[in-house]
């Protein structure tokens, strides 16, 4: 069966510090990945997706970026956090482009 | 574009009421249609699907109906449980745009108290 992993699960980082979130997903091969953002009490923001290895699709031009170095890795990352970053940070994975499966996330506080 | 409208939250029931969120949808093509949950502090979890017109959709007591007539997903359950506390999104997957990522309504929150 697929599953699907986060870390950390939750990250306190000052401003201006370096962010790495990773994503990896177990027992499936060439998933589509995606990243969404949850600010507190809001809906879902699209962030990034991966069709493939090397492939990124930017939602939302920001200070975030994302890269995926190996087939089921998934990896969001920012040179430098500033207060509005601040969320809950969701992976997910499809195969067909349907229904995707979400990781558990990751709440990043930055002060 | 494709977009998804859900009734704004939050709702608030008491134990064994009768739930209804409603949820349409904007699409180019025929789209595919699903229900997410999210527990506090989770991920979200899909709750329920339906893939073409007139399919019903069901699971853990809540059930939803593609109606393509008056493009709509809704989501009800009989009687809803302090356990059924979550938010809820509606989201579709329209095939026109090939291997594109689902468009998502902006959630319901759902409190149920005893």
């Amino acid at each position: 069966s697929q599953t699907i992993h986060q870390w950390p699960a939750t990250l306190v980082q000052p401003v201006g510090s370096p962010l790495s979130l990773e994503c990896t997903v177990e027992g499936t091969s060439n998933p589509n990945l995606y990243w969404y953002r949850q600010a507190a009490g809001r809906g879902l923001q699209l962030l990034f997706y991966s069709v493939g290895i090397g492939q990124i699709s930017s939602e939302v031009p920001q200070n975030l970026s994302a890269s995926r170095p190996q087939d089921r890795q998934f990896i969001l990352s920012s040179k430098k956090l500033l207060l509005s970053d601040s969320g809950f940070y969701l992976c997910a994975w499809s195969v067909t482009g349907e229904t995707q499966y979400f990781g558990p996330g990751t709440r990043l506080l930055v002060l | 574009g494709d977009s998804v409208t859900q009734m704004e939250g939050p709702v608030t029931l008491s134990e064994e009421a009768f739930l209804t969120i409603n949820c349409t949808y904007t699409a180019t093509g025929y789209p595919s249609l699903f229900w997410y949950v999210q527990y506090p502090g989770e991920g979200l979890q899909l709750l329920l699907k339906a893939t073409k017109a007139d399919d019903k959709g069901s699971n853990k007591g809540f059930e939803a109906t593609y109606r393509k007539e008056t493009t709509s997903f809704h989501l009800e359950k009989g009687s809803v449980q302090v356990s059924d506390s979550a938010v809820y999104f509606c989201a579709l997957s329209d095939p026109v745009y090939g291997n594109t990522p689902l468009v998502f309504g902006k959630g319901t929150r759902l409190s149920v108290i005893a």
